[in-house]
This record gives structure tokens, sequence and C-alpha cells, in this order.
């Protein structure tokens, strides 16, 4: 089976830093996707981990230990428009399993 | 840059009817894919395809859905007899490539399904 677990919602200011965990425990493992998702609209590929560690894309950082079975996503320098839910994906063969998603609201 | 294209955006349908979602994937991209997300809820994935075949689908996938590549760039999901909990939107996504290579699934924009 699936399960993959991140907090529902998060607040933070604009200018500020937030970091998104996500907790998996999956049947396989062939890498774990974050995707930023606005309401009613498709989510949008954010970043990509296979191998433990860091990458980072900009505003954007992910970091995954899969020995951990753990991953977080960083983003740095909130702007009001990154106010979206935040999914975490892990892919196992073909599929992608989705976790709930976290709502990020940036105030001002 | 190249996107997934899916239609229509909205569509509205009798409880029983056979309905059909359109998709068409980035062209230099060899696996499709359809998930759906009842509104509210995490997005499911509903099967992929590859190499005119379906490589896997999930236990939502009975055989009231089907999916067709009909030519070279069309990809379409077929419900035959919808239910009202077929309601919610059905996102077509593609890929270049798919393990051991980091290349991510591309979403089109959806079709919210409506079943009356």
């Amino acid at each position: 089976g699936q399960n993959i677990d991140q907090p529902t919602e998060m607040t933070a200011t604009e200018g500020a830093i937030v970091q998104i965990n996500c907790t998996y425990q999956t049947s396989g493992f062939n890498g774990l996707f974050w995707y930023q998702q606005h309401a009613g609209e498709a989510p949008t590929f954010l970043s990509y981990n296979v191998l433990d560690g860091l990458e980072e894309k900009g505003r954007f950082s992910s970091f995954l230990s899969r020995s951990k079975g753990y991953s977080y996503l960083l983003l740095k320098e909130l702007q009001m428009k990154d106010s979206a839910s935040y999914l975490c994906a892990v892919r196992n063969d073909y599929k992608l399993s989705f976790g709930a998603g976290t709502t990020v609201t940036v105030r001002a | 840059e190249p996107e997934v294209t899916q239609t229509p955006s909205h569509q509205v349908t009798q409880m029983g009817q056979e309905v059909i979602l359109r998709c068409v994937p980035i062209s230099n991209h060899l696996y499709f894919y359809w998930y759906r997300q009842i509104l509210g809820q995490k997005v499911e994935f509903l099967v992929s395809f590859y190499n005119n075949e379906i490589s896997e689908k999930s236990e939502i996938f009975d055989d009231q859905f089907s999916v067709e590549r009909p030519d070279g760039s069309n990809f379409t999901l077929k419900i035959r007899s919808t239910k009202l909990e077929d309601s919610a939107m059905y996102f077509c996504a593609s890929s270049r490539g798919l393990r051991g290579s980091n290349q991510p699934q591309h979403f089109g924009d959806g079709t919210r399904l409506s079943i009356l």
C-alpha cells in the first residue's frame, strides 16, 4: 500500500521561508516529486529527488532521505503568488501516488 | 513551452451516459496517464499507457473505463456508463521517460466532469 503524509495547512509571511515535510511508506520507490497546485488548476512540476540529498532550483529546494522515508520542500523568499497547495508524490513503476497536499497561505 | 491539452474543460453528463475525455500529450512524450481528483480530495492514479497498451491501472479503473490512442496525437479516456461518483476533475499527464530518468509527468489543465 501507499501512505504519504504531509501537513494540511501552513501559513507564512511574505519574504519568509517555509518548509513542508512529507513522510512516506510505499511498496516501491522510483523517486519523489513535488508539485504546486493552485485551486482549480493542474499540478505543476516543481522538483524531483531520487537520491538522498538536497536539490536546489531557484527559490525552491527539495530534500530526500530514503532511509527515513522523508522529504521536505523549502520555499524561500515567499511571494503572494506562492499561495497554493503543494503535493508530495512518490513514483512506483508507472504511477504517481500523491499525498493530500499542504495548503500554504502567504500573508503580507 | 509545450504542454498537455485537454478537451473539454467542463463536461456535464446524465448518469448512465457514456463520456469521452480527450487529451493531446506533449509530442515527444512516450508515456501517458490519467488521474482524477474528486473535489477536496487528493489526486488519484487511474491508468498508465505505453507502447499502445495499458502498463498499469488502479482498482478505480474498472470495466467501465477504457483508454485509447486512436491516432498519433490523441489519448482518450472513456467512461461507459457514468455514475454520480464519477464526478471529478480528470487530469491527463505525459512524460518522456520513466525509470532511471528524472522525467516528470506534465499535467494538462483537466476536464471537470459533472454527473447529474
